[in-house]
Formats: C-alpha cells, sequence, structure tokens
C-alpha cells in the first residue's frame, strides 16, 4: 500500500504565471483535499473533490481550480499567480466523505512565487 | 465560522518531562472530531491523536493523551516521557461540516531539550 505522494517537491514561479501541482491518493482512496499552508501559518482549506466532483470549497478565488481523474489522483491549478500564493501546498486523501475518516496528508509542494 | 485557536506559539520541555499543548475551538455543531497533528521538519503532517466529540473517554495513544472538555471547548495535547524525536510542530484541528474539511490552529512548536 502506497501512502499519498505530491509532485514536484519544489516549484519557483514567477508572479502572473500558471502551476500545476499533483496529487497522488493512498491506494482505496477516493476523496482527495488541497490545503495551502502559509509560512508560520496552519493549513487552510482549498477544496476537497470526490470521486471527480468537487465536494466542498474553501474561501479561495476561482483562480485556485482543480481535478480528480478516474483514478483518484488530483491536480491543483492556479491562474495568475500572486507573490501571497507562495506557500506549502498540501494534499490529503481519504476512504470518503465520512466525517470521522482522519486523512493521510502527503509531503507537500513548496511553492515559490517571485 | 468555526475557529481553532491555540495559544501557545512555543514550547519547551526537557527529554524524559511531560508537556502539555493547549488548544480551543469554537464551533455550533453538535457532533464533530478534533484532532493533533504532529508536523516535523520534513513537513509531512502526521496524526497523533483522534477525538469524536461524542464520545466522553478521552483519546489515549501511547505516550500522547488527550484532555477534552467539551463544555469548555477545549482539547489539550499531553505528551508524557518527551524524546527527542517529538520535536516539531503541532496542529490542533477540527471537522466541519459534513465534510472532511479540517480547520486547522496556527500550531506550537515544541522543542525538546536534552
Amino acid at each position: 500500500e502506497t501512502g499519498v505522494t505530491q509532485s514536484p517537491t519544489h516549484l519557483i514561479k514567477t508572479r502572473g504565471q500558471q502551476v500545476t501541482l499533483r496529487c497522488s491518493s493512498q491506494s482505496g482512496h477516493n476523496t482527495v483535499s488541497w490545503y495551502q499552508q502559509a509560512l508560520g501559518q496552519g493549513p487552510q482549506f482549498i477544496f476537497q473533490y470526490y470521486r471527480e466532483e468537487e465536494n466542498g470549497r474553501g474561501n479561495f478565488p476561482p483562480r485556485f481550480s482543480g481535478l480528480q481523474f478516474p483514478n483518484y489522483s488530483s491536480e491543483l491549478n492556479v491562474n495568475a499567480l500572486e507573490l501571497d500564493d507562495s506557500a506549502l501546498y498540501l494534499c490529503a486523501s481519504s476512504m470518503d466523505t465520512k466525517r470521522w475518516r482522519e486523512q493521510y496528508f502527503g509531503p507537500g509542494t513548496r511553492l515559490t512565487v517571485t | 465560522a468555526q475557529t481553532v485557536t491555540q495559544s501557545q506559539p512555543e514550547m519547551s520541555v526537557q527529554e524524559a518531562e511531560t508537556v502539555t499543548l493547549s488548544c480551543t475551538y469554537d464551533t455550533s455543531e453538535s457532533d464533530y472530531y478534533l484532532f493533533w497533528y504532529k508536523q516535523p521538519p520534513s513537513r509531512q503532517m502526521i496524526l497523533v491523536i483522534r477525538q469524536e466529540a461524542y464520545k466522553q473517554q478521552n483519546a489515549t495513544e501511547n505516550r500522547f493523551s488527550v484532555n477534552f472538555q467539551k463544555a469548555a471547548k477545549s482539547f489539550s495535547l499531553k505528551i508524557s516521557d518527551s524524546q527527542l524525536g517529538d520535536a516539531a510542530m503541532y496542529f490542533c484541528a477540527a471537522t466541519q461540516g459534513g465534510s472532511e474539511k479540517l480547520v486547522f490552529g496556527k500550531g506550537t512548536k515544541l522543542t525538546v531539550n536534552p
């Protein structure tokens, strides 16, 4: 059984560019959630995908978008990058959307916007 | 909106001693779950312990235990026999709504002194 993996580990982008981050969920998990963790802060919920459909969204603008594929892996896309988008992006997978299931987190992608 | 507050930005403890990390939360929901996560410098968010709000008994996991005071909306983490490997950021989190969205506190940095 493999854990949650994310790619790339680090990347540097310029303001105004677009970026795609990837997440492979743990085997058997059909739900992926994305979080943004700014330096010195706790993670903030961006959105969740359940069986390829968005299942809840946090307070993030529409330039943050996502996809979930039939194999339940997921992408986070951010358009028109801003300096404040610099953060650690975490994805987490879970068995389903039931409240009591804990999420398993990936190691994160560190995004730097210059 | 649900909020989670960790009032101790930093804590330190001597190896083999006991330390307690504080967390308070605010929710209007009757059924929810509370978590403590550990984030070492490797960035991977690791679940330490989980508590279901409907259970009166405090959760324990080896050296880790919680003091859950539902009326006071308090959820503290006690680490006994502290080890050097316990040094990390600790985040308190709570579920919100019917999904697995987690709301995180800002974290407490724990230092373990040899």
